[in-house]
């Protein structure tokens, strides 16, 4: 079964204070893994998408990265703006999984100043 | 370029009620999916519309269903609600998925079921 696992759930930074989220996948051909951040009573916000394995991509302090098992989304320097949750999601091909992405369970960021 | 847009913000129904929930997608964009965000279940994929056919569907009951119109605006309409419907209902639209382009959101439909 085509799964995404997102950790740690939580995580509390102080502004600067730089570290990395996790997102480990089992998909059957996996043809784009995508990061969104969410803000409360928001819907999910487009950040990156990754095609191939060794691809990064990066976006003012964020920078994310991908294996053939994990996507890592690293934070430089974070400040209180980047308090969200960042969601991992997954495009598969395989049987009736096209159009759909699967979602982890997210990570909420909190950055104090 | 204006984004997603979702309607109503929020709707409040009672059990045995229909819902209707509609989206409009960013202008060029072909395809719309729906997803349900229930609290501590994350986001689930419900159906995806693409040139005004059903293309895939998620584990949902039949009640559960939708249409995509020729402007390719959609709605997912929500027979017989029960309490764990209750939940906000994200819209997304995308270029074309045959090219594994991103999904963008709009910011929900929050459903109440009383």
């Amino acid at each position: 079964e085509d799964q995404v696992t997102q950790s740690p759930e939580a995580l509390r930074l102080q502004e600067g204070e730089s570290s990395s989220l996790n997102c480990s996948y089992t998909v059957s051909g996996l043809r784009g893994l995508f990061w969104y951040r969410q803000d409360p009573g928001k819907g999910p916000e487009f950040l990156f998408t990754l095609y191939s394995a060794g691809e990064e991509k990066e976006k003012e302090r964020l920078k994310a990265t991908l294996t053939k098992k994990e996507s890592f989304l690293h934070i430089t320097a974070p400040k209180p703006e980047d308090s969200a949750t960042y969601l991992c999601a997954v495009q598969a091909v395989s049987g009736g999984n096209t159009g759909k992405l699967i979602f982890g369970q997210g990570t909420t960021l909190q950055v104090k100043p | 370029e204006a984004g997603v847009t979702q309607s109503p913000t929020h709707l409040i129904k009672t059990r045995g009620q229909q819902a209707t929930l509609r989206c409009s997608p960013i202008s060029g964009h072909t395809s719309v999916y729906w997803y349900q965000q229930a609290l501590g279940l994350g986001l689930q994929f419900l159906l995806w519309y693409d040139e005004g056919e059903e293309r895939n569907r998620g584990n949902f009951p039949p009640r559960f269903s939708g249409r995509q119109f020729p402007n390719y605006s959609s709605e997912l309409n929500v027979n017989a609600l029960e309490l764990e419907d209750s939940a906000l209902y994200l819209c997304a639209s995308s270029l074309s998925t045959t090219l594994y382009q991103p999904q963008h959101f709009g910011d929900g439909t929050r459903l109440s079921i009383l």
